[in-house]
């Protein structure tokens, strides 16, 4: 167990609707960050957060957007869903010298 | 050119058997180096993480960086069954604590008994 828990673990949802992912850290850690992964792409940085300011952007559509809280948990808000946004969404953290550990991940079915 | 190569597989091997996993990559400016190992609908769990051109032991497992040739390995001696998963290598410009990730796209591997 890594300590970072992510909600839900399975989500079933139809073309043109809206999500949220939760993501609760590690206990101290201040980062955090969102992975997305395909089969045909592997697992490709989203978003970071570092103590609730966005540090880092990567290859995340403008349908897609993130915050983290002042308790640190963090949001992933996916909008006008597509088929092509089915995927395992992970989220990690870390504190400020480690590596990042993943959470178990949800995985998002889009009909 | 993606910026991480990684040989999907997969990879299947009798148990016992020494794994020799690969990575290579092409920006010159990474600097840290990890390999992750992902069972089935689980999240990635971090196995090795190094620095410096060389070799990292721990138990069963040895990283090799060389950032001459930007390549860099895994090995896996006396595979077990329980070593079938999904082998991510994963790097990053700085320390991977501030700084996304770049992963290769994975190696599944199967250790048969």
């Amino acid at each position: 167990d890594s300590g970072v828990t992510q909600t839900p673990k399975h989500l079933i949802t139809a073309t043109g609707q809206r999500v949220t992912l939760r993501c609760s850290p590690r206990s101290g850690d201040l980062s955090v960050y969102w992975y997305q992964q395909s089969l045909d792409q592997g697992l490709q940085f989203l978003i970071q957060y570092y103590n609730g300011e966005e540090r880092a952007k990567g290859n995340i559509l403008e349908r897609f957007s993130a915050q983290q809280f002042p308790d640190l948990h963090s949001e992933l808000n996916l909008s006008s869903l597509e088929l092509g946004d089915s995927a395992l969404y992970f989220c990690a953290s870390s504190g400020f010298q480690e590596t990042q550990y993943f959470g178990p991940g949800t995985r998002l079915l889009v009909l | 050119q993606k910026e991480v190569e990684q040989d999907p597989g997969p990879l299947s091997v009798p148990e016992g058997a020494i794994v020799s996993l690969n990575c290579t990559y092409s920006n010159s400016a990474f600097q840290y180096f990890m390999w992750y190992r992902q069972y089935s609908r689980k999240g990635p769990e971090l196995l090795m993480y190094t620095y410096s051109s060389g070799n990292k032991e721990d138990g069963r497992f040895t990283a090799q960086v060389d950032k001459s040739s930007k390549y860099i390995s895994l090995f896996i001696r006396d595979s077990q069954p329980s070593d079938s998963a999904t082998y991510l290598c994963a790097m990053s410009f700085r320390n991977s604590g501030n700084t996304p990730l770049v992963f290769g796209k994975g190696t599944r591997l199967s250790v048969i008994a």
